[in-house]
């Protein structure tokens, strides 16, 4: 089975520019996570969605940040303004309904930020 | 919000010695998950920790849960140096899917 896929890999861009990431997550997984990983504050959630509803976007940082879920293979997260602080490694993670069980959330390549 | 912590952050251990890694956190959980982390890599689950004494093992890595204690170890026999990464611990917020993860353990094996 593939994995979770994130694209792109890399993203450098200049502050004030928009910019989108997209996930696809596991076939059959129910929940999508997003989460942001620097340095300074370690591995952060950003907002997680249940069958393609957003249930917690209580880690979004500001209003510039936005997710959506339009189905359930596809996921983006989209900065508008980009600033240089949004720059980060970006991950989507995905997971069965049955959380509880021995399924753990399962994690893309994630996607390397650069906002100059 | 549950709150987790890991101790050591950083860990330089020689190979063939044995240490310990602990994630102590918040409230009452009954579930732990283990990741580890390459550098410029993806997280993977190594352990998920379901119940009170629950103890999984892969080659040298061992994962325990005290529930009781809030307490989870990650225990490593006889290190070599294909275990450098950063280990991190999670835990599940009560009534919800959401995962709170640790600071991260960076253990570096020195030959």
């Amino acid at each position: 089975d593939a994995g979770v896929i994130q694209s792109p890999r890399h993203e450098v861009t200049e502050m004030g520019q928009e910019v989108t990431l997209r996930c696809k997550p596991i076939s059959g997984h129910d929940y999508l996570f997003w989460y942001r990983q620097t340095m300074m504050r370690g591995l952060e959630l950003l907002i997680y969605f249940n069958n393609n509803v957003p249930i917690d976007d209580s880690g979004m940082p500001e209003d510039r940040f936005s997710a959506k879920m339009p189905n359930a293979s596809f996921s983006t997260l989209k900065i508008q303004p980009s600033e240089p602080r949004d720059s980060a490694v970006y991950f989507c993670a995905s997971s069965p309904q049955i959380f509880g069980q021995d399924q753990p959330q399962h994690f893309g390549d994630g996607t390397r930020l650069s906002i100059l | 919000e549950l709150k987790v912590e890991q101790n050591p952050l950083f860990l330089s251990m020689q190979e063939g010695k044995n240490y310990t890694i602990y994630c102590n956190y918040s409230t009452t959980s009954d579930r732990l998950y283990w990741y580890r982390q390459d550098p410029g890599k993806s997280l993977e689950s190594l352990f998920v920790l379901l119940s009170n004494g629950a103890v999984k093992q892969e080659g040298r890595l061992m994962a325990s849960l005290d529930t009781k204690a809030r307490l989870s170890t990650l225990h490593i026999t006889a290190a070599v140096h294909d275990l450098s990464a950063t280990y991190f611990c999670a835990g599940p917020n009560f009534g919800n899917e959401k995962l709170t993860f640790g600071t991260g353990t960076r253990l570096t094996i020195i030959p």
